[in-house]
């Protein structure tokens, strides 16, 4: 089955306490992406990436770092975490090397809690 | 860079009734316009996309309209139902931008 899954699902944290949230697809997708979900404000793209090695930032990046060793992983690090990082996760994936315009998958989402 | 707004925030209709969710966008070289549906707790899922060289187009109760000159589109639902409930995202996204750009939301409801 296609699907992209992300861990964990649920996470309460500290402030400044490091953690990764990760993210695997398997449709062999190039085009993977962060986005966080806030009441109001819609979907915002953290960071995305067009293939393995080949990151870049979005629109909210400051606070998180991303890595592409492989191309069905894409995890999210938040190195220092602070309670405004309290937010609804999403990975997504999408066929082709840059978006354009092909059908964007979505992860279950990961709720995290920063304390 | 790209802007949408969406609206309304929530709309509340009655069972068998027609919902219309508007979205305005900023960029007109946006080309890829996608609206997902999100359940409580869910993912976003995908129920319709339009691309810039179509006015309309239709999946059985669903439907979306594109007016490029006022570089707006929406999302229109015939003979609601209960598991139409759901929040409602609109996005747009323009060539080379790498990204969609969401909307706000709208929280639809459907009353029985």
């Amino acid at each position: 089955e296609a699907q992209v899954t992300q861990n964990p699902r649920y996470l309460i944290t500290v402030t400044g306490k490091k953690l990764t949230v990760t993210c695997s697809q398997n449709m062999n997708h190039e085009y993977m992406s962060w986005y966080r979900q806030d009441p109001g404000l819609g979907l915002r793209q953290i960071y995305y990436s067009m293939n393995v090695e080949v990151t870049d930032k979005g629109d909210v990046p400051e606070g998180y770092k991303v890595s592409r060793k492989e191309k069905r992983n894409f995890p999210l690090i938040l190195e220092s975490p602070s309670p405004n990082q309290t937010s609804l996760y999403f990975c997504a994936s999408s066929l082709g090397s840059g978006f354009s315009g092909n059908t964007i998958y979505f992860g279950e989402g990961s709720w995290l809690t920063v304390v | 860079g790209e802007n949408v707004e969406q609206h309304p925030s929530t709309l509340s209709v009655q069972e068998g009734d027609s919902a219309v969710i508007k979205c305005t966008y900023s960029d007109s070289a946006s080309n890829y316009f996608p609206w997902y549906k999100q359940e409580l707790g869910k993912r976003p899922q995908l129920i319709i996309d339009i691309r810039s060289n179509v006015g309309e187009k239709k999946d059985q109760r669903i439907a979306v309209t594109l007016n490029k000159t006022a570089k707006h589109f929406s999302l229109h639902i015939t003979e609601t139902q209960p598991e139409d409930s759901a929040v409602y995202f609109c996005a747009a996204s323009a060539p080379g931008a790498q990204k969609l750009v969401f909307g706000q939301g709208t929280r639809l409801t459907i009353n029985p």
